[in-house]
């Protein structure tokens, strides 16, 4: 079954104390985009990769990293956590129509 | 830039009614593409549609239709005879076909009322 899968489903953490949010998919897709979704903006891009090795940007990167080591996984990372990080965070695979994983609720404390 | 508006914020509907959900958006590119999603309380993201910018054939599926309108640059959302089930947060999204940047919408919450 195609999907995009994101780990963990849920998590509570502190200010401070860096988290990996892991995205994987199997649709051998180029592409795949991280999105944080808060009450009354919508959904808003963090970052993006086209390929392998390829990332850049989208509207919302400020204390967020990632990487693209391999094509499957695209995970997303937060060095130093803030409250203001606390949101639903989504993983996509694929351009134009992107296949969104389940969500990850955050929150940081 | 590029911009994508919900201005509707909730929509509550008694149930068989029809109801519109109403997207604008802006852009300078030339190709672009449009989408809608569904996102049910479960929290999911479901995708509905994809239009691109050079069609402007209107797309009916089932209860759902979509009307693109290149000139207004709008993309409403019909649903036909709502049902319970139609109950959902709607986003309405927009990505260049040069680029890999996509932006959605603030989303509109519809209420379906038995």
């Amino acid at each position: 079954e195609a999907q995009v899968t994101q780990n963990p489903r849920y998590l509570i953490t502190v200010t401070g104390k860096k988290l990996t949010v892991t995205c994987s998919q199997n649709m051998n897709h180029e592409y795949m985009s991280w999105y944080r979704q808060d009450p009354g903006l919508g959904l808003r891009q963090i970052y993006y990769s086209m390929n392998v090795e390829v990332t850049d940007k989208g509207d919302v990167p400020e204390g967020y990293k990632v990487s693209r080591k391999e094509k499957r996984n695209f995970p997303l990372i937060l060095e130093s956590p803030s409250p203001n990080q606390t949101s639903l965070y989504f993983c996509a695979s694929g351009s134009p129509r992107g296949v969104f994983g389940p969500g990850t609720r955050l929150t940081v404390l | 830039a590029q911009k994508v508006t919900q201005a509707q914020t909730e929509i509550s509907v008694v149930e068989k009614e029809d109801v519109t959900l109403d997207c604008v958006y802006e852009t300078r590119d030339t190709t672009y593409y449009l989408f809608w999603y569904k996102q049910p309380p479960s929290g999911e993201l479901v995708f509905l549609i994809r239009r691109n910018s050079f069609d402007e054939q209107n797309e009916i599926s089932g209860r759902y239709s979509w009307n693109f309108q290149k000139s207004t640059s709008s993309f409403n959302f019909t649903i036909t005879a709502s049902q319970v089930v139609d109950s959902a947060v709607y986003f309405c999204a927009l990505g260049g076909s040069g680029t890999y940047k996509y932006i959605f919408g603030t989303g509109t919450r519809l209420k379906v009322l038995a």
